[in-house]
């Protein structure tokens, strides 16, 4: 029973490289979310699906892609990498399709931008 | 959007003392205020969360309160202990979005 799974747990990046950061969750939840945690901020909600083939954005979206083919899976895809993108972030998934409610977590994936 | 504020950002109390962490909310069409806990270099995780349909709901040692018409809803934790430690974040829903307050960092010394 792993519920919210996300890989790699750390990730260097140069300015301008593109990659996935990968979560997939094993609770057939329907609502799936992206956020960042930074320090004195919170967390920030960045895309959002509330099922396959349907994703929207949330409060900081600019510079981030999600996809959701398939119930368990939502990769966060940045295409090109800035300093300002450097962060903790966190996968999440709810079985509430009205969205939010009784988050669960990932471990989250701390990435640096130089 | 939605905005949360809370406060304080830090509370140091003595074991066995009591915490109280409030936020606010601005969105009326919120209806759910949850309470996450994060322990350092983990996710937040789930503590308790209240409806709005409901004043005060409690659990153990922990309890929330919530008054709708000021739009501000507390965290208060008992009869603290030092695993109490952590970073504690309260959220309301709006739409299908979930937003946070920028969190408590609460120490609780023996």
């Amino acid at each position: 029973n792993a519920g919210v799974t996300q890989t790699p747990k750390f990730q260097v990046l140069k300015t301008g490289q593109s990659m996935t950061l990968q979560c997939a969750q094993d609770m057939n939840h329907e609502y799936m979310s992206w956020y960042r945690q930074d320090p004195g901020m919170g967390l920030r909600l960045i895309h959002y699906s509330v099922g396959a083939g349907i994703t929207d954005q949330g409060e900081v979206p600019n510079g981030y892609n999600v996809s959701r083919s398939t119930t368990e899976d939502f990769p966060l895809r940045l295409l090109s990498a800035a300093p300002s993108q450097t962060s903790v972030y966190f996968c999440a998934s709810s079985y509430s399709g009205t969205g939010g409610e009784k988050l669960f977590f990932g471990s989250g994936t701390q990435l640096s931008v130089l | 959007g939605e905005n949360v504020e809370q406060h304080p950002s830090t509370l140091s109390v003595q074991e066995g003392d009591s915490a109280v962490i409030k936020c606010t909310y601005s969105d009326s069409a919120s209806n759910y205020f949850p309470w996450y806990k994060q322990e350092l270099g983990k996710g937040p995780q789930l503590i308790i969360d209240i409806r709005s349909n409901v004043g005060e709901k409690k659990d153990q040692r922990i309890a929330v309160t919530l008054n709708k018409t000021a739009k501000h809803f507390s965290l208060h934790i008992t009869e603290t202990q030092p695993e109490d430690s952590a970073v504690y974040f309260c959220a309301a829903n709006s739409g299908y979005a979930l937003n946070f307050g920028k969190g408590t960092s609460l120490l609780v010394t023996p």
